[in-house]
């Protein structure tokens, strides 16, 4: 039972590029969440899922966009990375509790 | 929008004492509310969580008290350990907003030895 995993751990992007981060939950749980931490600072949540095939929009969803095609995957997109998106990505799932549990982040530079 | 905030930003205490760290929030119609630590580097470990309908809840070396008079909520742990260093973050969650969670900035806990 790995919990939650996400890849990759770390990536540098340029400027305009494009990228995918994985998140994977083996936990059979219902809601996923993806989150970015900059330094000094709490979680802010970008995007949600409360199902397979459903996404819906956090406290700051521009310039992202996500993809729930499984129950147990959520992948973020970013399209045109800027450096304003420099941050620490963490996934999170949950069950009905509400208690969500989260993967090792990954960390992204935009230079 | 609703907030959760935490009163100081870090804190010192001497290996072995117990630590008290707080926390405010303003939705007054949250159902309940979680602690989380985070080590460098690591993502947020779940610690304990508290029902509204609940005054306290005990955990192994951990405690949450939570006064709904006043809206606070704080982490009391005993005997704090290296181990303990870490972020600590409440945070909210909204049932009717599909279990989203409310985070607070976080409160660094630093361990003299």
């Amino acid at each position: 039972n790995a919990g939650v995993t996400q890849t990759p751990k770390f990536r540098v992007l340029k400027t305009g590029q494009s990228m995918t981060l994985l998140c994977a939950q083996d936990m059979n749980h219902e809601y996923m969440y993806w989150y970015r931490q900059d330094p000094g600072m709490g979680l802010r949540l970008i995007h949600y899922s409360v199902g397979e095939g459903t996404t819906a929009k956090g406290e700051v969803p521009d310039g992202y966009n996500v993809s729930r095609l499984k129950k147990q995957n959520f992948l973020l997109g970013l399209e045109s990375a800027a450096p304003s998106q420099t941050s620490v990505y963490f996934c999170a799932s949950s069950g009905q509790r509400g208690e969500q549990y989260f993967g090792p982040g990954t960390r992204l530079t935009v230079t | 929008g609703e907030s959760v905030g935490l009163h100081l930003p870090t804190l010192s205490v001497q290996e072995g004492d117990n630590s008290i760290i707080n926390c405010a929030y303003s939705n007054s119609a949250s159902d309940y509310f979680i602690w989380y630590k985070q080590e460098s580097g690591k993502g947020p470990q779940f610690i304990i969580d508290i029902r509204s309908n609940m005054d306290k809840r005990q955990g192994q070396r951990v405690t949450v008290l939570l006064n709904k008079t006043v809206k606070h909520l704080s982490l009391q742990i005993a005997a704090t350990q290296p181990g303990d260093s870490a972020v600590y973050f409440c945070a909210e969650v909204e049932i009717y907003s599909n279990y989203q969670l409310i985070w607070g900035a976080g409160t660094k806990l630093i361990i003299k030895p």
